[in-house]
């Protein structure tokens, strides 16, 4: 099976913009959800949608949304962005309750 | 609030000796999962270990084995036998189940783990 697929890798964005981050998740899950990890706050929950319903969200501002396909993809965006959200954005995507498994991770740089 | 702790920054082992991270949590709940992750500088997040909170007998994979004490809500990894490319950040992890996933993963700070030859 092939895993994770997060793209694109990498990412370089001025304050104001905004991003599309997409996640492919392994073939067959229906969940996937999203973290933001920085070296000053670590790794805190995004959100994470089933069936392309929103079932959980983290305590991120409206700014973050997301939305998930019919086929279980995954897009993550951030509208007016800040210098603070430059960070590494791993989606998970699980497919019972025994485990989590995580893409490659975008790195966005907001300059 | 769930939450989950790591109180050891950072730890070396030599090679092919055993080391032991920490990891200890809180919650309400009785039905969660835990999970220990590795995250080497490729930055790709790998799930080493598992363990369901209704399991009483302790998760081993190969080299790596846990000490689950749900009393105590603790959760240390045990590596054996340490490999240079053991070398990593590790991150318990806590993890709520709804509707039969995994939908939301509470982490600690991490444990960088250095291997020395």
């Amino acid at each position: 099976k092939a895993g994770v697929t997060q793209t694109p890798r990498y990412l370089i964005k001025t304050r104001g913009q905004q991003v599309t981050l997409s996640c492919s998740p392994i073939s067959g899950h229906r969940s996937v959800s999203w973290y933001q990890q920085t070296p000053g706050q670590g790794l805190q929950f995004l959100f994470e949608y089933f069936s392309e319903t929103q079932r959980n969200k983290g305590n991120f501002p409206g700014r973050f949304s997301g939305r998930q396909f019919s086929n279980s993809r995954s897009e993550m965006n951030v509208s007016t962005l800040e210098l603070g959200d430059s960070a590494l954005y791993l989606c998970a995507s699980s497919g019972g309750p025994a485990a989590a498994f995580f893409g490659q991770g975008t790195r966005l740089t907001v300059v | 609030a769930q939450t989950v702790t790591q109180s050891q920054p950072e730890m070396s082992v030599q090679e092919a000796e055993t080391v032991t991270l920490s990891c200890t949590y809180d919650t309400s709940e009785s039905d969660y999962y835990l999970f220990w992750y590795k995250q080497p500088p490729s930055r790709q997040m790998i799930l080493v270990i598992r363990q369901e909170a209704y399991k009483q007998q302790n998760a081993t994979e190969n080299r790596f084995s846990v000490n689950f004490q749900k009393a105590a809500k603790s959760f240390s990894l045990k590596i054996s036998d340490s490999q240079l490319g053991d070398a990593a950040m590790y991150f318990c992890a806590y993890g709520t189940i709804y509707g039969g996933a995994t939908n939301k993963l509470i982490f600690g700070t991490g444990t960088l783990l250095a291997v020395q030859p």
